[in-house]
């Protein structure tokens, strides 16, 4: 599993409030990332990271803040919460250049 | 603008037959592209990836740039190869590595 867990596994909130994401890895590797998942339009990149407190925006950003204050830590925060952001959410690791491994997933309904 | 697109949401066929997963790309450079798998309940996990020309579970897939085509085949189709398959490319630009653009995925169900 290439040491990424991803907390909570599943979380239920209400709209408006903050929900923080949390993704963890063990080997120290350089890049991080947070896709949502969703039927009908796949994948789809939020934010990622490369390095500690270095991060981008991704093609599904509006909505979500990352921090990365360490190596081995990538959180994804949702400030208010939307009903349109229930979704599956995947953290993901770069390893070997473009070879992708990814957490177990975070499903968040948002009431 | 990179682009993938898998044109099928749904594909089912039956144990034995040969199984073909389209997907089509656009993008201006030289292109890398992979296929991940997501079986019932498991992470996304890579299933292979067309650098290294290798078969994995039986699958292969070729890369035709006259076509921007990356299909995913399989000779005979297995009822554990039931999943849902993504395609994806590699965003190269700005040196994001890993920043990959997925599809939207097809759902290969195969029935006994």
């Amino acid at each position: 599993d290439a040491g990424i867990t991803q907390s909570p596994r599943h979380k239920v909130t209400e709209t408006g409030t903050p929900v923080t994401l949390r993704c963890h890895q063990t080997e120290n590797h350089r890049y991080m990332y947070w896709y949502r998942q969703d039927p009908g339009h796949g994948l789809r990149l939020i934010h990622y990271s490369y390095g500690v407190k270095d991060t981008d925006k991704g093609e599904v950003s509006d909505g979500y803040s990352v921090s990365r204050s360490k190596t081995e830590d990538f959180l994804l925060t949702l400030e208010s919460a939307t009903s349109s952001q229930t979704s599956v959410y995947f953290c993901a690791i770069s390893v070997g250049g473009e070879k992708l491994f990814f957490g177990s997933g975070t499903q968040l309904s948002v009431l | 603008a990179q682009r993938v697109t898998q044109p099928e949401k749904l594909l089912s066929v039956f144990k034995g037959a040969p199984v073909e997963l389209k997907c089509n790309y656009s993008y201006s450079g030289s292109p890398e592209l992979f296929w991940y798998v997501q079986y019932s309940r498991q992470r996304l996990q890579l299933l292979l990836r067309h650098i290294s020309r290798e078969s994995i579970k039986g699958f292969t897939a070729d890369l035709n740039k006259g076509e921007t085509s990356f299909h995913l085949k399989k000779p005979f189709a297995q009822e554990e190869d039931s999943a849902m398959y993504y395609c994806a490319l590699s965003g190269l630009d700005g040196g994001s590595q890993g920043n990959l653009i997925f599809g939207k995925g097809t759902k290969l169900s195969v029935k006994p």
